[in-house]
């Protein structure tokens, strides 16, 4: 079965402490992405990886981290740096679309973690 | 900038139909996806437009207006599983493609 796992579910961290979530897909999809959900907010872009080994800030990028060394993996690591990390983290990932603009298709999404720092 | 407004709550009967609208105003735009969210879980994609027009997708339907900068989805024949937030996404190009999202609907079905 194809898909896009993230783990684990729920984390919990210490305040101070750095943690890496993890995302991979199996479904050959080229872009993928992380955002970060907070109640009553919409999905805010946190960074964004079209290839291999290159990526982009998205809106919310100070105090994450990422790296794309593989297509199938886009590991998110959340720092000290972020004042409330606390969140919902989703990732993401999209085939190339298909008009030849470089606009990417629909995005998929994983099951999502949930990180409190305590 | 991108703003995206959809209403925050709606409710809704059990084999009613409910329409849920989204309005834009963004530049570059080239696309606009709705997606369902269930409590604690991913979004799952419903449906995608491009062009001007409606999208039917069995009891899910989406419209575009590209000049009024509006969509609606269209949920028929109401099941209590249909109970969920649903998102407005807009692509649009920054150097890259990307989605930019509203806030979501949160649609109570009760019976």
């Amino acid at each position: 079965d194809g898909g896009i796992t993230q783990s684990p579910k729920y984390l919990f961290r210490k305040e101070g402490q750095n943690v890496t979530l993890s995302c991979e897909q199996n479904l050959n999809h080229d872009a993928m992405y992380w955002y970060r959900q907070d109640p009553g907010q919409g999905l805010r872009l946190i960074y964004y990886s079209q290839i291999v080994n290159d990526f982009q800030k998205g809106d919310i990028a100070e105090g994450y981290s990422v790296s794309r060394e593989k297509k199938e993996s886009f590991p998110l690591t959340v720092t000290s740096a972020q004042k409330n990390p606390t969140a919902f983290y989703l990732c993401a990932s999209s085939p190339p679309g298909t008009s030849g603009r470089g606009f990417t298709d629909t995005q998929y999404f994983g099951p999502g973690t949930r990180l409190t720092v305590l | 900038g991108q703003n995206i407004d959809q209403p925050t709550e709606m409710t809704a009967t059990e084999g009613a139909i409910v329409q849920i609208n989204c309005t834009y105003q963004t530049s570059g735009f080239n696309g606009l996806f709705w997606y369902q969210q269930h409590a604690g879980e991913a979004p799952t994609f419903l449906s995608y437009n491009v062009l001007d027009g409606l999208e039917e997708k069995g009891r899910f339907s989406s419209f575009l207006s590209r000049s009024k900068g509006y969509s609606y989805l269209l949920l028929k024949e109401l099941q209590m599983k249909d109970s969920a937030s649903y998102l407005c996404a807009v692509r649009v190009w920054r150097g890259y493609s990307t989605l930019t999202f509203g806030k979501g609907t949160m649609l109570l079905v009760s019976p």
